[in-house]
């Protein structure tokens, strides 16, 4: 009975390649993110969606295109993988936006690019 | 601009005994959240506790406390009677309209 999902763990490819990295959660919540980790442990968030609308886009490269097919989903595909995409990326949702609200967090996936 | 700041990049603990982690967050907001998250060397994050930008009260959740001091704009989180399972990075985190991350301190417990 997980609550956050990421699906797969561990991600190994070559540059240039194109990878999805998927997510689910089964708390009901309305609110789901994608944070990338870098190698000094620094964590950023990337995307925020809510009930499937985009409310969050950093300053991310287009590569990057997160998809919500529904609320307990949010997936993570990059385009033309590069080095400096490596590092572990968390998924995380939350009942809503409002700033008291917990985020709970996926168990991370772990990409490497070589 | 940094918003979340920790200074402390490392700590050493005696198991049993209390430690104090410093962060202290920018922001012009009146509402917000501050969170602390434990990253275990398995790498999952754990949520630990939570204090609201309006709450009075510092919030105790177990070991953990948050001293919130809002005119400093500091929100230390302490762990009392430490135990060698403590050994972990801690984050912490501001809540205004996105979760915003510090650089994490790593505790590393002593029997």
């Amino acid at each position: 009975d997980t609550a956050v999902s990421q699906t797969p763990k561990y991600l190994v490819t070559q540059m240039g390649n194109d990878k999805s990295i998927k997510c689910e959660q089964n708390l009901g919540h309305d609110t789901m993110y994608w944070y990338k980790q870098d190698s000094k442990k620094f964590l950023k968030i990337m995307f925020s969606y809510n009930n499937k609308e985009l409310i969050i886009n950093e300053t991310v490269p287009n590569r990057f295109s997160p998809k919500s097919p529904d609320k307990a989903h949010l997936n993570l595909h990059i385009n033309s993988l590069e080095l400096g995409d490596s590092a572990v990326y968390f998924c995380a949702s939350s009942q809503g936006l409002n700033s008291y609200n917990e985020q709970f967090f996926g168990p991370g996936t772990r990409l490497t690019v070589l | 601009a940094q918003k979340i700041t920790q200074t402390q990049p490392g700590m050493f603990v005696q198991e049993k005994e209390a430690v104090t982690l410093d962060c202290t967050y920018d922001t012009s907001d009146q509402s917000y959240g501050l969170f602390w998250y434990k990253q275990p060397s398995s790498g999952e994050m754990i949520f630990l506790i939570y204090q609201g930008s309006y709450d009075e009260q510092n919030a105790t959740e177990g070991r953990y406390s948050l001293n919130f001091q809002k005119a400093r704009k500091s929100a230390n989180l302490v762990i009392s009677a430490s135990q060698l399972g403590d050994s972990a990075m801690y984050f912490c985190a501001m809540n205004d309209y996105k979760l915003s991350f510090g650089a994490g301190t790593t505790v590393t417990v002593r029997a």
